[in-house]
């Protein structure tokens, strides 16, 4: 069974603040990925990576920057945070191939005061 | 690009009753590869159907789905509903390229009730 875990699974920031929200697999795969859930828009892509060392911006990756520091770690940074990122953030992973299936983390929700 | 559209953003039901979700892409790609995320209260959002085969059905855990080229739609089907099933139904598109992205729709919120 896939396992991917994030950490934390509840955040509340002040307006300008850093967070660093962390994700974990270990399923090895190569590819992981950061959503942001919100009501209307559904599961939006923030930024997502092949491998250790790389990270690329999804559709909306203004205000977030990540990091893939091993195969098995991804992390979403927001270095100046804003309450228009209160949001719940997914992260998954997933093997390239034949389906591409994507297992998803429980989530972090972040509240941003 | 390539975009998802799910129409309902609240589909309400009585149990028992049959469930149809609307789902249709668009893609410049001949290649579509589907699928139907479904995510409960609490849970991580899981896949509960896929398909990349034109007009073939696919079934997992009593729903079913398939996948129309010609219409480009791939809505998702159970014949009767239960309390259970009650969830944000997520259709995606796979993108034409190795790096496994998706494109979602926005989601579509079911509720039975009894």
């Amino acid at each position: 069974e896939a396992a991917v875990t994030q950490s934390p699974r509840n955040k509340v920031a002040v307006t300008g603040g850093k967070v660093t929200l962390s994700c974990n697999q270990t399923n090895n795969h190569n590819n992981m990925y950061w959503y942001r859930q919100d009501t209307g828009h559904g599961l939006r892509l923030i930024h997502y990576s092949y491998g250790a060392g790389s990270t690329e911006k999804g559709d909306i990756p203004d205000g977030y920057k990540a990091s893939r520091p091993s195969q098995e770690n991804f992390s979403l940074i927001l270095e100046l945070a804003t309450p228009s990122q209160t949001s719940v953030y997914f992260c998954a992973s997933g093997e390239t191939g034949s389906s591409y299936e994507q297992y998803f983390g429980p989530g972090t929700r972040l509240t941003v005061l | 690009g390539d975009s998802v559209t799910q129409k309902e953003g609240l589909v309400t039901l009585t149990e028992g009753l049959p469930v149809m979700l609307n789902c249709t892409y668009q893609t410049i790609y001949s290649n579509a590869f589907l699928f139907w995320y479904v995510h409960y209260l609490n849970e991580s959002p899981r896949l509960l159907l896929k398909s990349s085969t034109d007009n073939k059905r696919t079934e997992h855990q009593g729903f079913h789905a398939t996948l129309h080229k010609s219409s480009s739609s791939f809505h998702l089907q159970k014949s009767s509903a239960q309390l259970s099933d009650s969830a944000l139904y997520y259709c995606a598109l796979r993108h034409n390229t190795n790096t496994g992205k998706l494109t979602f729709g926005d989601g579509t919120v079911l509720t039975v009730k009894p």
